[in-house]
């Protein structure tokens, strides 16, 4: 089946520094990925949808500058947390809408996760 | 507005027995609702998903779901639980189309031997 890959996989960096987080979909093209955030042992929360050539929509209380997405071609989106402190140490997981044609036609395909830890 | 409820956080089931995970939804347009399985430290997998056809789903690994408007209920359910199925459940609703999916908190699933 359709595959979105998402790397790295995990990610250790120092307060203050930026990660680059991306999301491929590896045999289909995405018009449309959203990007989510996991606490410890809680739900997901969606924090924005990422529309290829155009700004990414967030979701109320999220950072728009504190999370920069991209999402520069068909099938690659990136979430870059600039400036990263302790509590956005997370799992962050993309999603990818297979669009209206095509063999993903009508599906939506999570990547496996990011997780991130900033000490 | 969309939202699902999963009721109850935790649930443990004996190896072979009957597998019952429960979701409300709640959703102002006709939903589409989604089951996903998530392993620790990984992605989510789709297990089933209900798009307004039939009200019966039936998925992988075993699992199946019925939409049941009238309760505003699409639960989860295997006939027996096997040591692989222990992870966490999430149930999710989306107005349609594949766009915006709200998740409900998960319910972690103990499988006991």
């Amino acid at each position: 089946g359709a595959v979105v890959s998402q790397h790295p996989s995990w990610v250790i960096c120092k307060s203050g520094t930026s990660v680059k987080i991306e999301c491929r979909s590896l045999d289909f093209q995405a018009t449309t990925m959203f990007w989510y955030r996991q606490f410890p042992k809680q739900s997901l929360m969606l924090m924005a949808t990422s529309n290829e050539g155009s700004k990414a929509t967030y979701e109320q209380g999220v950072e728009k500058d504190k999370f920069l997405i991209n999402h520069a071609s068909l099938t690659l989106s990136t979430l870059t947390v600039t400036s990263a402190h302790p509590e956005d140490s997370s799992f962050y997981i993309c999603s990818a809408n297979g669009g209206t044609s095509g063999r993903a036609a009508g599906e939506l395909f999570f990547g496996e996760g990011s997780r991130l830890t900033v000490l | 507005a969309q939202s699902v409820t999963q009721l109850g956080s935790h649930v443990s089931v004996s190896e072979g027995a009957l597998v019952l995970l429960r979701c409300n939804y709640s959703s102002s347009v006709p939903p589409y609702l989604f089951w996903y399985v998530q392993y620790p430290n990984q992605g989510l997998q789709l297990l089933l998903k209900y798009t307004s056809a039939a009200t019966l789903v039936k998925g992988i690994n075993g699992f199946e779901a019925e939409f049941k408007k009238s309760e505003t209920s699409f639960h989860l359910t295997k006939p027996s639980a096997h040591m692989s199925d222990a992870a966490e459940y999430f149930c999710a609703v989306s107005p349609g189309g594949y766009q915006k999916v709200t998740f409900g908190t998960g319910t972690k699933l103990q499988v006991i031997p």
